[in-house]
């Protein structure tokens, strides 16, 4: 089976730049998580779905900020307009095929330069 | 207060001896997960083990066990007959709460510890 699919791998963007990142989750996994791993803040929840409906949005740290899951095969956050502290790891997560433990798979990352 | 803490910022280990990775958690929720993460130079995060707050034992995968600790708050990753293959990041991560409440879905990661297996 395929894993969880995030595009792209790596993007280098200047300041004030539009940036889309897109993740294809696993089939079947109705929780969908976006994650950003920072050297300073480490791994951070930033908004998560159930059923393409978004639950918490808490950690979206910015209006700038924002996603969508217009279905269940496909998300994105957006990020608009970019600034250098955005540079970071962007990850999409599914929950696993054991409820009971909500254990996460994780795509590859999306890493992000804004300069 | 830190909910996760790992305080091994980094570890050296010989292959083939066992490793022990501190993880202290803070929560006042009698409900919780918690979980280890392994997360390579290759940058995946890579789930490993899982142990609930009720469990009765340890829990185990393969060369990996967790050393649950409840009234000392510790979950302690211990990883036998390291390879070199060990060599990476690895998280403590927890969720508190019923997994089956709706919205307890977050997950708290530790700042992680460097583990790297000399031959």
């Amino acid at each position: 089976d395929a894993g969880v699919i995030q595009s792209p791998r790596h993007e280098v963007t200047e300041m004030g730049q539009e940036v889309t990142l897109r993740c294809k989750p696993i089939s079947g996994h109705d929780y969908l998580f976006w994650y950003r791993q920072t050297m300073m803040r480490g791994l951070e929840l930033l908004i998560y779905f159930n059923n393409n409906v978004p639950i918490d949005d808490s950690g979206m740290p910015e209006d700038r900020f924002s996603a969508k899951m217009p279905n269940a095969s496909f998300s994105t956050l957006k990020i608009q307009p970019s600034e250098p502290r955005d540079s970071a790891v962007y990850f999409c997560a599914t929950r696993g095929q054991r409820p009971w433990t909500g254990e996460l798979f994780f795509g590859e990352g999306s890493r992000l330069t804004v300069l | 207060a830190q909910k996760i803490t790992q305080t091994q910022p980094g570890m050296f280990v010989q292959e083939k001896e066992a490793v022990t990775l501190d993880c202290t958690y803070d929560t006042s929720d009698p409900s919780y997960g918690l979980f280890w993460y392994k997360q390579p130079s290759s940058g995946e995060m890579i789930f490993l083990i899982y142990q609930g707050s009720y469990d009765q034992q340890n829990a185990t995968e393969g060369r990996y066990s967790l050393n649950f600790q409840k009234a000392r708050k510790s979950a302690n990753l211990v990883i036998s007959a390291s390879q070199l293959g060990d060599s990476a990041m690895y998280f403590c991560a927890m969720r508190e709460g019923r997994i089956s409440n709706f919205g307890n879905e977050k997950l708290t990661f530790g700042t992680g510890t460097r583990l790297t297996i000399i031959p």
